[in-house]
Parts: structure tokens; C-alpha cells; sequence
């Protein structure tokens, strides 16, 4: 069965630090990935996604993220937060042409001023 | 970009009564729509995904006859929540997959509130 685990519920992390959520994956073909934003009462917004190639990939906002398949894990990271990056991000994977996403539990930033 | 309008955004409704949510891909074809549900402080749970022209598909536990899908065209789709009750409460959150790209454009969602 697919699954997403983002072992982060809550980060905080102060203004101008770097950042890293964590995301593993359970999925038993090649996952298609994918990084959202929700702000507080919105839907969601698509950071960046991973396809096929190479596995470092630049999204919006200055996020980027990595696939390691031998971790099963797809992270996001961003080298330098802003108080307007406090939101939840959630992790999902789903298969080609992203229908039926399965989204991972959410991961709560802070930003300390 | 690619924009997905759902209205109403906010709704409070007595137990008992019918409430119809719209979900509308403004600028692409969209004939794969799927409806989420959303918890507070909890993760996106797909209720169904809605094909234009034919039956929504349901996950498994979600009541078909309560949660009432139509895809009317390849712009809207409408979930129709009936005889709601207050453990319906929740943020309902659509999506359009765009025909020709095939990415996927998250709504803004619907509060839902039943008193």
C-alpha cells in the first residue's frame, strides 16, 4: 500500500535559518512526488514536484528538494526561511498523471521572528 | 496559471439540511475532479474522484449517498453533502486534473459548518 510519513508535526525554526522537512515514501511502482503549502485556511499550492531525471529539484518560493530512492525519501529544504514561509507543508506521492494523491500527515512550520 | 474556484467558501447549514459545494477549473478542461476532506491540524483524506460523464469513484468508507457527486461539464463538478449532520463538519478541498497537462489545481476549499 502507498503511504507518506512526515515525522515532523511541528518545526519551528528561526527567521534566515535553513530549513529541512522530511517526507518518506511507501509506493510500490515509481512515485511521481510532490511538496504542497497550505496557509491557514486555504487549499494548496504546489512548491515543486519530481518526475523522472534529476533528482534535485528547484520549486517556487526557494524551496528545492531531493530524491533518494534508496531512502525512500523526497525532503525539502530551503537555505534561508522568511516569516511569510510559516505555514503547513504536506508531502504526497501518486502515480503517473497524479491522480489519487496520498498526502503524508502535514508538517507545521514556525517561524521564530 | 491555472485557477480553481470553489463557492461557496464558507457555509454554515442546520443538521438536517442539503448543502451543494462547486468546484470550477476557470481557464482548462478538467474531466477528473477529486474531492478531499480535511480535518482541523490533519492531513488531506480523498473522498472520491469525479469523472465528467459518469460516476464518481469512491474511497472506501466514504457514504456514496451522502456525499453526492455530479460532474456536469468539464469545468464544474458539485459535491452535495445531504442530511448533514455536525461530524460533517470540515474543510472540503477540490482539485482539477488539467486534460492536457495533467497537473494538478488545488481549489482554495469550504468551510463547513453544521449546527
Amino acid at each position: 500500500a502507498q503511504s507518506v510519513t512526515q515525522p515532523d508535526i511541528h518545526i519551528t525554526v528561526s527567521e534566515g535559518a535553513s530549513l529541512e522537512l522530511r517526507c518518506n515514501y511507501s509506493y510500490g511502482a515509481t512515485p511521481y512526488l510532490f511538496w504542497y503549502v497550505q496557509s491557514p485556511g486555504q487549499g494548496l499550492q504546489l512548491l515543486l514536484k519530481y518526475f523522472s531525471g534529476d533528482t534535485l529539484v528547484q520549486g517556487i518560493k526557494g524551496f528545492e528538494a531531493e530524491f533518494k530512492r534508496s531512502q525512500s525519501s523526497f525532503n525539502l529544504r530551503k537555505p534561508s526561511v522568511h516569516w511569510s514561509d510559516a505555514a503547513e507543508y504536506f508531502c504526497a506521492v501518486g502515480p503517473q498523471g497524479a491522480q489519487k494523491l496520498v498526502f503524508g500527515q502535514g508538517t507545521r512550520l514556525t517561524i521564530n521572528p | 496559471g491555472a485557477v480553481v474556484s470553489q463557492h461557496p467558501s464558507w457555509v454554515i447549514c442546520k443538521s438536517g439540511t442539503s448543502v451543494k459545494i462547486e468546484c470550477r477549473s476557470l481557464d482548462f478542461q478538467a474531466t477528473t475532479m477529486f474531492w478531499y476532506r480535511q480535518f482541523p491540524k490533519q492531513s488531506l483524506m480523498l473522498m472520491a474522484t469525479s469523472n465528467e460523464g459518469s460516476k464518481a469513484t469512491y474511497e472506501q468508507g466514504v457514504e456514496k449517498d451522502k456525499f453526492l457527486i455530479n460532474h456536469a461539464s468539464l469545468t464544474l463538478s458539485t459535491l452535495t453533502v445531504t442530511s448533514a449532520h455536525p461530524e460533517d463538519s470540515s474543510f472540503y478541498i477540490c482539485s482539477a486534473r488539467a486534460d492536457r497537462t495533467y497537473e494538478q489545481y488545488f481549489g482554495p476549499g469550504t468551510r463547513l459548518t453544521v449546527t
